[in-house]
């Protein structure tokens, strides 16, 4: 698994409460992503890092917030969790512009 | 926008067919299209990749065809078997920005 460790494995919430999901790699790689994977969508990047405190928006960003204060750790946030937040949640790393690595995945259920 | 379109949705192949899948993109600044395979309850390993400057790559069983002018790409699987059987994506991305665009990704059955 290229040393990612997504935390935890199944989550199931209720609607309008907080989540939080962490990625974590032991590969010391610039970049790290948070993508969701949904029927019919295949994966949509939520957000990404390229480098600690340095991040920016994917083009399903809204209702997510991310944070990475450290080079091994991007945590993903739903600051009040919804029904359509239900998904199955990917973190990946990249070394360079070239291959990336994806964790296990995280399947979050919002009740 | 920067989108790849993926096709077919689903494939169905028997034991040593050869399974098909096509990506069409739209950003000509694309210079990395790797595919991906998912197996159930996984996540997506990365399976084949190529550059633009070439036309094909193999490894192994696995093909990628590029057609730079047209802008597609496919991936061909030679003697597909039932091992095979998984969801593929596409993806693309350019040198000048950090992120991967997927397809939607198609989901190959190979029957014994």
């Amino acid at each position: 698994d290229a040393g990612i460790t997504q935390s935890p494995r199944h989550k199931v919430t209720e609607t309008g409460t907080p989540v939080t999901l962490r990625c974590h790699q032991t590969e010391n790689h610039r970049y790290m992503y948070w993508y969701r994977q949904d029927p019919g969508h295949g994966l949509r990047l939520i957000h990404y890092s390229y480098g600690v405190k340095d991040t920016d928006k994917g083009e399903v960003s809204d209702g997510y917030s991310v944070s990475r204060s450290k080079t091994e750790d991007f945590l993903l946030t739903l600051e009040s969790a919804t029904s359509s937040q239900t998904s199955v949640y990917f973190c990946a790393i990249r070394k360079d512009r070239a291959e990336a690595f994806f964790g296990q995945g995280t399947r979050l259920t919002v009740v | 926008q920067q989108q790849v379109k993926q096709s077919p949705q689903s494939l169905i192949v028997q034991k040593g067919g050869i399974p098909i899948i096509n990506c069409a993109y739209e950003n000509t600044a694309f210079d990395y299209f790797p595919w991906y395979q998912q197996f159930p309850g996984k996540g997506p390993a990365l399976l084949i990749a190529i550059r633009p400057d070439v036309s094909e790559k193999k490894e192994g069983r696995f093909t990628i065809s590029f057609n730079k002018s047209a802008k597609q790409f496919s991936l061909h699987i030679m003697d597909s078997q039932p091992g095979d059987s998984a969801t593929y994506f596409c993806a693309a991305s350019n040198s000048g920005y950090s992120t991967l665009t997927f397809g939607k990704g198609t989901m190959l059955l190979v029957s014994p």
